[in-house]
Protein backbone atom coordinates (compact mmCIF):
# COMPACT_ATOMS: atom_id res chain seq x y z
CA UNK A 1 0.00 0.00 0.00
CA UNK A 2 0.73 3.42 -0.92
CA UNK A 3 2.40 5.01 1.95
CA UNK A 4 2.71 8.95 2.82
CA UNK A 5 4.39 10.34 6.07
CA UNK A 6 5.39 13.75 6.65
CA UNK A 7 7.41 15.02 9.74
CA UNK A 8 6.82 16.93 11.75
CA UNK A 9 3.04 17.35 12.58
CA UNK A 10 3.63 21.06 13.86
CA UNK A 11 6.58 23.00 13.77
CA UNK A 12 7.33 26.60 15.41
CA UNK A 13 9.81 28.95 14.55
CA UNK A 14 10.79 32.31 15.56
CA UNK A 15 11.05 34.53 12.08
CA UNK A 16 14.06 34.04 10.14
CA UNK A 17 14.83 30.41 11.72
CA UNK A 18 15.66 28.21 9.09
CA UNK A 19 14.32 25.11 8.76
CA UNK A 20 12.77 21.72 7.52
CA UNK A 21 9.78 19.93 6.65
CA UNK A 22 10.18 16.05 5.49
CA UNK A 23 8.13 14.19 3.33
CA UNK A 24 8.69 10.16 3.17
CA UNK A 25 7.30 7.79 0.67
CA UNK A 26 6.81 4.14 0.14
CA UNK A 27 5.07 3.76 -3.10
CA UNK A 28 5.75 1.50 -6.16
CA UNK A 29 7.11 3.90 -9.01
CA UNK A 30 6.62 7.09 -8.41
CA UNK A 31 5.89 9.25 -11.08
CA UNK A 32 6.06 12.84 -9.07
CA UNK A 33 5.75 14.46 -5.96
CA UNK A 34 4.05 17.68 -5.37
CA UNK A 35 4.57 20.05 -2.28
CA UNK A 36 1.47 22.55 -1.32
CA UNK A 37 0.37 24.94 0.78
CA UNK A 38 -3.03 25.36 2.36
CA UNK A 39 -4.32 28.30 4.83
CA UNK A 40 -7.38 27.32 6.89
CA UNK A 41 -10.24 27.32 4.77
CA UNK A 42 -8.93 27.12 1.71
CA UNK A 43 -8.07 25.20 -1.12
CA UNK A 44 -4.13 23.66 -1.18
CA UNK A 45 -2.07 25.90 -3.63
CA UNK A 46 0.72 24.69 -5.67
CA UNK A 47 4.37 25.05 -5.03
CA UNK A 48 6.51 22.43 -6.69
CA UNK A 49 6.98 19.24 -8.41
CA UNK A 50 9.91 17.09 -8.54
CA UNK A 51 10.10 14.11 -10.66
CA UNK A 52 13.48 12.47 -10.08
CA UNK A 53 15.83 11.71 -7.46
CA UNK A 54 18.34 14.76 -7.08
CA UNK A 55 15.37 17.15 -8.72
CA UNK A 56 15.74 20.36 -6.72
CA UNK A 57 13.02 23.51 -6.89
CA UNK A 58 13.46 26.77 -5.61
CA UNK A 59 10.74 29.79 -4.58
CA UNK A 60 11.62 32.70 -2.97
CA UNK A 61 12.68 31.21 0.67
CA UNK A 62 11.18 27.56 -0.11
CA UNK A 63 13.55 25.11 -1.79
CA UNK A 64 12.13 21.47 -1.92
CA UNK A 65 14.38 18.37 -2.61
CA UNK A 66 14.43 15.16 -3.52
CA UNK A 67 15.61 11.38 -3.29
CA UNK A 68 14.82 7.98 -3.94
CA UNK A 69 12.77 7.37 -0.18
CA UNK A 70 11.93 11.27 0.68
CA UNK A 71 11.44 15.04 -0.18
CA UNK A 72 12.90 17.91 1.63
CA UNK A 73 10.86 21.82 1.62
CA UNK A 74 13.44 23.73 3.13
CA UNK A 75 12.51 27.61 4.46
CA UNK A 76 15.45 29.99 5.05
CA UNK A 77 14.19 32.68 6.98
CA UNK A 78 11.06 32.15 6.70
CA UNK A 79 8.14 34.99 7.92
CA UNK A 80 5.43 35.07 9.85
CA UNK A 81 3.39 34.94 6.17
CA UNK A 82 5.09 31.36 5.77
CA UNK A 83 3.02 29.67 8.36
CA UNK A 84 0.40 27.66 6.58
CA UNK A 85 -0.10 23.40 6.44
CA UNK A 86 2.34 22.04 3.91
CA UNK A 87 1.11 19.02 2.45
CA UNK A 88 3.33 17.03 0.18
CA UNK A 89 1.60 14.56 -2.41
CA UNK A 90 2.87 11.84 -4.41
CA UNK A 91 1.45 10.37 -7.74
CA UNK A 92 1.82 6.55 -8.53
CA UNK A 93 1.07 4.56 -11.58
CA UNK A 94 -2.28 2.42 -10.42
CA UNK A 95 -2.97 0.05 -13.55
CA UNK A 96 -3.12 1.00 -17.00
CA UNK A 97 -3.10 4.75 -17.50
CA UNK A 98 -4.33 5.54 -14.49
CA UNK A 99 -2.46 7.90 -12.12
CA UNK A 100 -3.89 8.03 -8.50
CA UNK A 101 -2.40 10.85 -6.00
CA UNK A 102 -2.03 10.11 -2.12
CA UNK A 103 -1.44 13.22 -0.29
CA UNK A 104 0.30 12.94 4.03
CA UNK A 105 -1.02 14.50 6.49
CA UNK A 106 0.86 17.57 6.49
CA UNK A 107 2.89 20.43 8.52
CA UNK A 108 1.18 22.45 10.48
CA UNK A 109 4.03 25.65 10.35
CA UNK A 110 3.87 28.41 12.65
CA UNK A 111 6.30 31.22 11.94
CA UNK A 112 6.22 33.84 15.01
CA UNK A 113 7.10 37.58 14.86
CA UNK B 1 -9.56 34.23 -14.91
CA UNK B 2 -8.60 30.52 -14.44
CA UNK B 3 -10.19 28.88 -12.34
CA UNK B 4 -12.21 25.68 -10.41
CA UNK B 5 -16.10 26.49 -8.82
CA UNK B 6 -17.71 24.56 -6.82
CA UNK B 7 -21.27 24.99 -5.24
CA UNK B 8 -22.81 25.28 -2.82
CA UNK B 9 -19.65 26.29 -0.54
CA UNK B 10 -21.82 25.61 2.63
CA UNK B 11 -24.34 22.94 2.71
CA UNK B 12 -26.57 21.04 5.65
CA UNK B 13 -28.73 18.58 4.98
CA UNK B 14 -30.01 15.47 6.89
CA UNK B 15 -29.27 11.70 6.57
CA UNK B 16 -30.55 9.99 3.75
CA UNK B 17 -31.71 13.23 1.37
CA UNK B 18 -29.55 12.79 -1.68
CA UNK B 19 -27.33 15.69 -3.00
CA UNK B 20 -25.16 16.83 -5.34
CA UNK B 21 -22.05 19.47 -5.06
CA UNK B 22 -20.86 20.64 -8.61
CA UNK B 23 -17.60 21.49 -9.65
CA UNK B 24 -16.43 23.26 -12.99
CA UNK B 25 -13.37 24.29 -14.41
CA UNK B 26 -12.39 26.46 -17.30
CA UNK B 27 -8.94 25.37 -17.87
CA UNK B 28 -9.75 22.37 -20.41
CA UNK B 29 -8.01 20.18 -18.02
CA UNK B 30 -8.33 16.58 -18.39
CA UNK B 31 -7.64 15.60 -15.08
CA UNK B 32 -9.89 16.27 -12.38
CA UNK B 33 -10.63 15.18 -8.84
CA UNK B 34 -12.50 15.27 -5.81
CA UNK B 35 -11.01 15.08 -2.06
CA UNK B 36 -12.26 15.06 1.65
CA UNK B 37 -10.43 16.48 4.37
CA UNK B 38 -10.73 15.53 7.94
CA UNK B 39 -9.00 16.64 10.98
CA UNK B 40 -6.06 14.23 11.79
CA UNK B 41 -7.17 12.51 8.35
CA UNK B 42 -5.70 15.02 6.39
CA UNK B 43 -6.90 15.14 2.03
CA UNK B 44 -7.87 11.79 1.08
CA UNK B 45 -8.94 11.09 -2.85
CA UNK B 46 -12.10 10.12 -3.39
CA UNK B 47 -12.51 9.58 -7.03
CA UNK B 48 -10.88 10.85 -10.16
CA UNK B 49 -11.58 11.46 -13.64
CA UNK B 50 -8.36 11.36 -16.58
CA UNK B 51 -10.89 12.73 -19.22
CA UNK B 52 -15.07 12.50 -20.16
CA UNK B 53 -16.30 9.51 -19.19
CA UNK B 54 -13.06 7.69 -18.03
CA UNK B 55 -13.46 7.66 -13.74
CA UNK B 56 -11.78 5.63 -11.38
CA UNK B 57 -12.12 5.60 -7.26
CA UNK B 58 -9.74 6.76 -4.97
CA UNK B 59 -8.97 5.98 -1.36
CA UNK B 60 -12.50 6.48 -0.29
CA UNK B 61 -14.79 6.06 -2.60
CA UNK B 62 -17.97 4.16 -0.72
CA UNK B 63 -20.95 6.41 -0.79
CA UNK B 64 -20.05 8.30 -3.28
CA UNK B 65 -20.91 8.84 -7.20
CA UNK B 66 -19.42 10.80 -10.18
CA UNK B 67 -19.45 11.66 -13.58
CA UNK B 68 -17.30 12.72 -16.04
CA UNK B 69 -19.83 13.89 -19.21
CA UNK B 70 -18.49 17.39 -20.20
CA UNK B 71 -15.16 17.74 -19.45
CA UNK B 72 -14.85 21.16 -17.65
CA UNK B 73 -17.97 19.49 -15.25
CA UNK B 74 -17.36 16.68 -12.42
CA UNK B 75 -20.16 16.49 -9.94
CA UNK B 76 -19.81 14.68 -6.79
CA UNK B 77 -23.63 13.21 -6.06
CA UNK B 78 -24.18 11.38 -2.73
CA UNK B 79 -27.15 9.19 -3.40
CA UNK B 80 -27.67 8.69 0.69
CA UNK B 81 -25.81 10.92 2.65
CA UNK B 82 -24.76 9.82 6.62
CA UNK B 83 -23.31 11.95 9.42
CA UNK B 84 -19.76 10.11 8.68
CA UNK B 85 -20.06 12.31 5.48
CA UNK B 86 -19.44 15.02 7.28
CA UNK B 87 -16.16 16.92 6.19
CA UNK B 88 -14.38 19.60 3.48
CA UNK B 89 -14.55 18.63 0.10
CA UNK B 90 -12.33 20.03 -2.49
CA UNK B 91 -12.89 19.70 -6.55
CA UNK B 92 -9.45 19.82 -8.17
CA UNK B 93 -8.15 19.70 -12.02
CA UNK B 94 -4.79 19.43 -13.65
CA UNK B 95 -3.44 19.15 -17.12
CA UNK B 96 -2.77 15.05 -18.04
CA UNK B 97 -0.03 13.68 -20.37
CA UNK B 98 0.60 9.90 -20.98
CA UNK B 99 3.06 9.81 -18.36
CA UNK B 100 0.44 11.30 -15.36
CA UNK B 101 -0.24 14.73 -13.97
CA UNK B 102 1.28 17.84 -15.66
CA UNK B 103 3.02 19.65 -12.68
CA UNK B 104 0.38 21.43 -10.76
CA UNK B 105 -3.56 20.45 -9.68
CA UNK B 106 -5.89 23.98 -9.08
CA UNK B 107 -8.25 23.53 -6.29
CA UNK B 108 -11.74 24.75 -5.82
CA UNK B 109 -12.61 26.78 -2.35
CA UNK B 110 -14.04 23.64 -0.80
CA UNK B 111 -17.56 22.89 -0.22
CA UNK B 112 -18.10 22.15 4.02
CA UNK B 113 -20.44 19.69 4.08
CA UNK B 114 -22.44 18.87 7.31
CA UNK B 115 -25.15 15.50 7.90
CA UNK B 116 -27.54 15.62 10.60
Amino acid sequence: EDQVTQSPEALRLQEGESSSLNCSYTVSGLRGLFWYRQDPGKGPEFLFTLYSAGEEKEKERLKATLTKKESFLHITAPKPEDSATYLCAVQVRSGGSNYKLTFGKGTLLTVNP
Amino acid sequence: EAQVTQNPRYLITVTGKKLTVTCSQNMNHEYMSWYRQDPGLGLRQIYYSMNVEVTDKGDVPEGYKVSRKEKRNFPLILESPSPNQTSLYFCASSLFRGTGLYNEQFFGPGTRLTVL
